[in-house]
């Protein structure tokens, strides 16, 4: 019944590792987002999807690729982690680009950066 | 340069007082499009509101009503008669139109509590 979800809900590594968080949506939508939530709470899109293509990269340093193998899904790689990289992930869907209808988030992935 | 301002870090109300929540945003596109998102304590994000900058009529959902007014650059958010589980961090953000997609900001959010 979820509609978007991700995984892990925590994942604690340590620096200089390469990581990956999972979202899936089974909501039919056509954008999927990757938004970031540091320890202060700031909020920051990283990346928007549109069928499968990228939108938008916002000034995200290239060690983070997301990977878009179908409209449902919209992974993140994290290499060579450094502690600046712990915060909260959120993914998001929404129905089109515009985000006019409907916007669903994931209910976050804690990174922690030892 | 775009920017999105709650001066508003923290408000305390007991339960039943309305309650309006300040954003202020600037900008220099004339097509943009502006959100609200509420954050509860157990963290997950909840999207609210989307109005586009042409569209100034204000929107009343339930409790939550929003008073968009281009001429202020203001984008506020009131609840009436709160109730404690309005308690959550709020947050108004701008998105511009730019070639290839959207660029969007945060305010830095409004952490709202409600006492019973």
């Amino acid at each position: 019944d979820t509609a978007v979800s991700q995984t892990p809900k925590y994942l604690v590594t340590q620096m200089g590792n390469d990581k990956s968080i999972k979202c899936e949506q089974n909501l039919g939508h056509d954008t999927m987002y990757w938004y970031k939530q540091d320890s202060k709470k700031f909020l920051k899109i990283m990346f928007s999807y549109n069928n499968k293509e990228l939108i938008i990269n916002e000034t995200v340093p290239n060690r983070f690729s997301p990977k878009s193998p179908d409209k449902a899904h919209l992974n993140l790689h994290i290499n060579s982690l450094e502690l600046g990289d712990s915060a909260v992930y959120f993914c998001a869907s929404s129905q089109d680009l515009q985000g006019e209808r409907s916007y669903t988030f994931g209910s976050g992935t804690r990174l922690t950066v030892v | 340069a775009q920017k999105v301002t709650q001066a508003q870090t923290e408000i305390s109300v007991v339960e039943k007082e309305d309650v309006t929540l300040d954003c202020v945003y600037e900008t220099r596109d004339t097509t943009y499009y502006l959100f609200w998102y509420k954050q509860p304590p157990s963290g997950e994000l909840v999207f609210l509101i989307r109005r586009n900058s042409f569209d100034e009529q204000n929107e009343i959902s339930g409790r939550y009503s929003w008073n968009f007014q281009k001429s202020t650059s203001s984008f506020n958010f009131t609840i009436t008669a709160s109730q404690v589980v309005d308690s959550a961090v709020y947050f108004c953000a701008l998105s511009e139109v730019k070639t290839g997609g959207f660029k969007t900001i945060f305010g830095a959010g409004t952490r709202l509590f409600v006492k019973a």
